[in-house]
């Protein structure tokens, strides 16, 4: 299996700041590699595909980058309705397997 | 507007089999990759397996042969069976569309359409 270890696992942030996630792969995964947003009690978002592509409608605030088995996920300037848990997702091999998610809160 | 809704037993006792189906309103399950992912309270994320319209499958290993997913397309929805189940199996269950996207190194595939999830529990 593919392990996906994100940190930090937990972060807190204030309106305004910019938010970084990193997303590490046990091994290569080129850019086989999703984000998705997740609010309490509520399915998970794409936001991200193929490492660096926004999803139609996901707001420009929101970008990736990486390959390898390195990733990023920023948020250039967080608003209020961006506190929630960041999963990251490797799509390279067979076994499809998510990181353990990052949770962003309010400072 | 493409929606998916899962349906099926909140309560499941351990030994038997978990049983859930997941209906897309809004277009055609005759295309794309269906899938199941599963999330216990407080966990992350757990891919269970996925399906095309054809009816090829491919699973997580990790079920160890418990999980069949099947498709129906007269009926526009596509099941999750999962045997034997314990404790270990509690989470919420999500269904969720797999769209294949070119890309320059490769096919990336992504769920980008979700149900809104059903809590299973399993106990006695």
């Amino acid at each position: 299996d593919i392990q996906m270890t994100q940190s930090p696992s937990s972060l807190s942030a204030s309106v305004g700041d910019r938010v970084t996630i990193t997303c590490r792969a046990s091994q290569s995964i080129s850019s086989f590699l999703n984000w998705y947003q997740q609010k309490p009690g509520k399915a998970p978002k794409l936001l991200i595909y193929a490492a660096f592509t926004l999803q139609s409608g996901v707001p420009s605030r929101f970008s990736g980058s990486g390959s390898g088995p390195d990733f990023t996920l920023t948020i250039s300037s967080l608003q209020p309705e961006d506190f929630a848990t960041y999963y990251c997702q490797q799509t390279y091999d067979s076994l499809w397997t998510f990181g353990q998610g990052t949770k962003v809160e309010i400072k | 507007q493409v929606q998916l809704q899962e349906s099926g037993p909140g309560l499941v006792k351990p030994s038997e089999t978990l049983s859930l189906t997941c209906t897309l309103s809004g277009g055609s399950i005759s295309s794309y990759y269906w899938s199941w992912i599963r999330q216990p309270p407080g966990k992350e994320l757990e891919w269970l397996g996925y399906i095309y319209y054809t009816g090829s499958t491919n699973y997580n290993p990790s079920l160890k042969s418990r999980a069949t997913i099947s498709v129906d397309t007269s009926k526009n929805h596509f099941s999750l069976l999962l045997s034997s189940v314990t404790a270990a199996d509690t989470a919420v269950y999500y269904c969720a569309r797999n769209v294949p996207r070119s890309t320059v190194f490769g096919v990336v595939y992504a769920f980008d359409i979700w149900g809104q999830g059903t809590m299973v529990t399993v106990s006695s």
